[in-house]
C-alpha cells in the first residue's frame, strides 16, 4: 500500500515570508497528525485531525501556523510569517482512527518536509 | 503533559541483544506503550505496542512491569541496520483528546 505522501522534501525561506506544506494520508486513515522536529529533538505534536475536524492544535502558534484538512483527505500547513526558530522537519502522520480510548492505533510517517528560515 | 525519560544515547555490538528503558510516571491508565524507530531523514516508524507484561512481535519485545510507570524495548541480536533513535510514545489527555507525545528518544549506535 502507498505510504504518506508529503511535499516539498526540502525547503528554504527567508524570516518573515510565508511557507506551505502538503500531506495526503494512507487511504482509509481517519486521523492525521502534523509534527514538528526540531533537530535532536522527538516529534512535538502540532495539529491533530480527525477526519476533517480538528481534534487538538493546542500546542500549534496560532499566531503564524495553521492547518486545513480538506474532505478529510489531504492536508496543508502552512506558516506565515515564518520565524528563525520554525527551522524543523515538519512530519505528517495518519492512523486508522483513535479508537476506543484515543491509543492503539500506530501512526504512518511520511518522510517530513526540511524547513530552513533563514 | 505526560513525560518519558529515556537514556540518550547507547552503544553495543553487532549481534548483542539491546535493552532500552523508558520511565513514565504518570501514564494514563487507559494509555498504550508505543515504540518507534528513527533513521535520519525519515519519519518514525513503529515498532511495538503493548498495555502490560510482555509482547513480541518479529522485531522486538516490550516488557511491561505492573505499575506500568516504565517499559523496555529488547532487541535480539542487533545489526549495523539497527543504529537509529529511538522513541517510546505516551499520551496525554486534555480537553477530552489525546494528545501523543514523544520523548527525546535514545540513539543507538551499534559497532561492528
Amino acid at each position: 500500500e502507498a505510504g504518506v505522501a508529503q511535499s516539498p522534501r526540502y525547503k528554504i525561506i527567508e524570516k518573515r515570508q510565508s511557507v506551505a506544506f502538503w500531506c495526503n494520508p494512507i487511504s482509509g486513515h481517519a486521523t492525521l497528525y502534523w509534527y514538528q522536529q526540531i533537530l535532536g529533538q522527538g516529534p512535538k505534536l502540532l495539529i491533530q485531525f480527525q477526519n476533517n475536524g480538528v481534534v487538538d492544535d493546542s500546542q500549534l502558534p496560532k499566531d503564524r501556523f495553521s492547518a486545513e484538512r480538506l474532505k478529510g483527505v489531504d492536508s496543508t500547513l502552512k506558516i506565515q510569517p515564518a520565524k528563525l526558530e520554525d527551522s524543523a522537519v515538519y512530519l505528517c502522520a495518519s492512523s486508522l482512527g483513535r479508537g476506543l480510548a484515543g491509543v492503539g492505533y500506530e501512526q504512518y510517517f511520511g518522510p517530513g518536509t526540511r524547513l530552513t528560515v533563514t | 503533559l505526560a513525560k518519558t525519560t529515556q537514556p540518550i544515547s547507547m552503544d553495543s555490538y553487532e549481534g548483542q541483544e539491546v535493552n532500552i528503558t523508558c520511565s513514565h510516571n504518570n501514564i494514563a491508565t487507559n494509555d498504550y506503550i508505543t515504540w518507534y524507530q528513527q533513521f535520519p531523514s525519515q519519519g518514525p516508524r513503529f515498532i511495538i505496542q503493548g498495555y502490560k507484561t510482555k509482547v513480541t512481535n518479529e522485531v522486538a519485545s516490550l516488557f511491561i512491569p505492573a505499575d506500568r510507570k516504565s517499559s523496555t524495548l529488547s532487541l535480539p541480536r542487533v545489526s549495523l541496520s539497527d543504529t537509529a533513535v529511538y522513541y517510546c510514545l505516551v499520551g496525554d489527555w486534555a480537553g477530552g483528546s489525546y494528545i501523543p507525545t514523544f520523548g527525546r528518544g535514545t540513539s543507538l549506535i551499534v559497532h561492528p
